[in-house]
């Protein structure tokens, strides 16, 4: 199947600072979508992306649609302890008759108070 | 409230034994999908389905089989065939022509 590769694999960080992880694909997607999982938890949805070029805030989480259509990128402000946690992304391809996703494998983010 | 609920959240079972793991959603998504994860991996899709009474297989199928004969409900049996079943199970609605996927808190099966 379709690949992503996500970036960094792992981040430790101090409280406050900004974070960004991105994800990049030989196939074009039609949908990017940025997901968090707590450990022993389902991934909870953060983001969704439609649109090439679309920049999009949640808080202090921004994501943007990249224009080839084949990346993206998740940035976090302001980093806080509950940050932590593990964060996917997804992209679903163009014509993908499930609606199947396909996703990178994480951002380990750990944050030192 | 409306959800995906998982049960039971830790199943443990012996070796050679088949194991069902519930998935149930009152979202009225018509699209259901059971994924798999490892320790420090992505998610794998083992079963989709996209209707009731109907079924398509993922990525990873193999010791593994889904019945969907109700719309809300979407069980996964881990069968004796399936090689490594140790694994974290997630499972994901989302509604037909949707592109967002949401998830189940999961279920952690062990087989001893």
């Amino acid at each position: 199947g379709q690949q992503l590769n996500q970036s960094p694999q792992s981040m430790f960080i101090q409280e406050g600072e900004d974070v960004s992880m991105n994800c990049t694909s030989s196939s074009i997607f039609n949908t990017w979508l940025w997901y968090k999982q707590d450990p022993g938890e389902g991934p909870v949805l953060l983001i969704a992306l439609y649109k090439a070029g679309e920049l999009t805030s949640n808080g202090r989480l921004t994501a943007q649609f990249g224009i080839t259509r084949k990346d993206s990128f998740l940035n976090i402000s302001a980093s806080i302890p509950s940050d932590v946690g593990i964060y996917f992304c997804a992209g679903q391809i163009l014509n993908n008759a499930g609606n199947m996703l396909t996703f990178g494998g994480g951002t380990r983010l750990m944050v030192k108070p | 409230d409306g959800g995906i609920t998982q049960s039971p959240k830790y199943l443990f079972r012996k070796e050679g034994q088949n194991v069902t793991l519930s998935c149930e959603q009152n979202l009225n998504h018509d699209a259901m999908y059971w994924y798999r994860q490892d320790p420090g991996q992505g998610l794998r899709l083992i079963y989709y389905s996209q209707i009731v009474n109907d079924f398509q297989k993922g990525d990873i199928a193999e010791g593994y089989s889904v019945s969907r004969e109700k719309k809300e409900s979407f069980p996964l049996t881990v069968t004796s065939a399936q090689k490594n079943p140790t694994a974290f199970y997630l499972c994901a609605s989302s509604p037909i022509g949707g592109n967002e996927q949401f998830f189940g808190p999961g279920t952690r099966l062990t087989v001893l």
